[in-house]
């Protein structure tokens, strides 16, 4: 079975420096992976994903993740946090079944923006 | 566009009893997923409906049940609730069977069980 792993329960960074948040992933065959965030009170929101291609991913809000396959790591990053970052990220990876997908998550780490 | 919508936002519920949460596709949507998202979890995969069928279940027991209708909303049913039921139940539509073609989630239902 596909799994990801976020060993930080929480991550804390001052506003303005960069910020890295860590995700590790066990797959068979190549992995579709996935990045998550969720706001109190709030559904998820996709950031951005790998499926092939450039190992950099761009995505929403300023969101970058950098694919390495030999460290089989995808981890979410941003040049400069704002207070308006914090909330909870989730890692996950595309798990195929016969005639349909679905996504497994890891347990999530939060991050916490301090002004 | 809308988007995803689930009813309730909250509930709270006695062990033993039944409950239903609904939720309604984003337009265009024809498949609906749902997720347990236990305290301190992420979530985890109960089952998804396509075209009014279950087409795929994780491992939750039978006491777990749906429902998907014409219009592609969506009910999901949890009998004899147990307190390891409370959790916030989500729910994401998508165009075809999977993530591949791309979740939307909706808010969510935050159930208790007490």
């Amino acid at each position: 079975a596909q799994s990801v792993a976020q060993p930080e329960d929480q991550v804390n960074v001052a506003e303005g420096n960069p910020l890295t948040v860590k995700c590790t992933y066990s797959v068979s065959g190549n992995p579709y992976l996935f990045w998550y965030v969720q706001y109190p009170n709030r559904g998820l929101q996709f950031l951005l994903k790998y499926i092939t291609g450039d190992n950099l991913v761009k995505g929403s809000y300023g969101f970058e993740a950098e694919f390495n396959k030999s460290q089989t790591s995808f981890h979410l990053k941003k040049p400069s946090a704002l207070v308006s970052d914090s909330a909870l990220y989730f890692c996950a990876v595309r798990d195929y079944h016969s005639g349909y997908s679905t996504l497994t998550f890891g347990k999530g780490t939060m991050l916490l923006v301090s002004p | 566009e809308t988007g995803v919508t689930q009813s309730p936002t909250h509930l709270i519920k006695t062990r033993g009893q039944q409950v239903t949460l609904r939720c309604s596709s984003q337009s265009g949507h024809n498949t609906v997923s749902w997720y347990q998202q236990a305290l301190g979890q992420g979530p985890q995969f109960i089952f998804q409906y396509y075209r009014e069928e279950e087409n795929g279940r994780g491992n939750f027991p039978p006491r777990f049940s749906g429902l998907q209708f014409p219009n592609y909303s969506s009910e999901l049913n949890v009998n004899a609730l147990e307190l390891d039921d409370s959790a916030l139940y989500l729910c994401a539509s998508s165009q075809g069977q999977g993530i591949d073609y791309g979740y939307t989630f909706g808010s969510g239902t935050r159930l208790t069980v007490v």
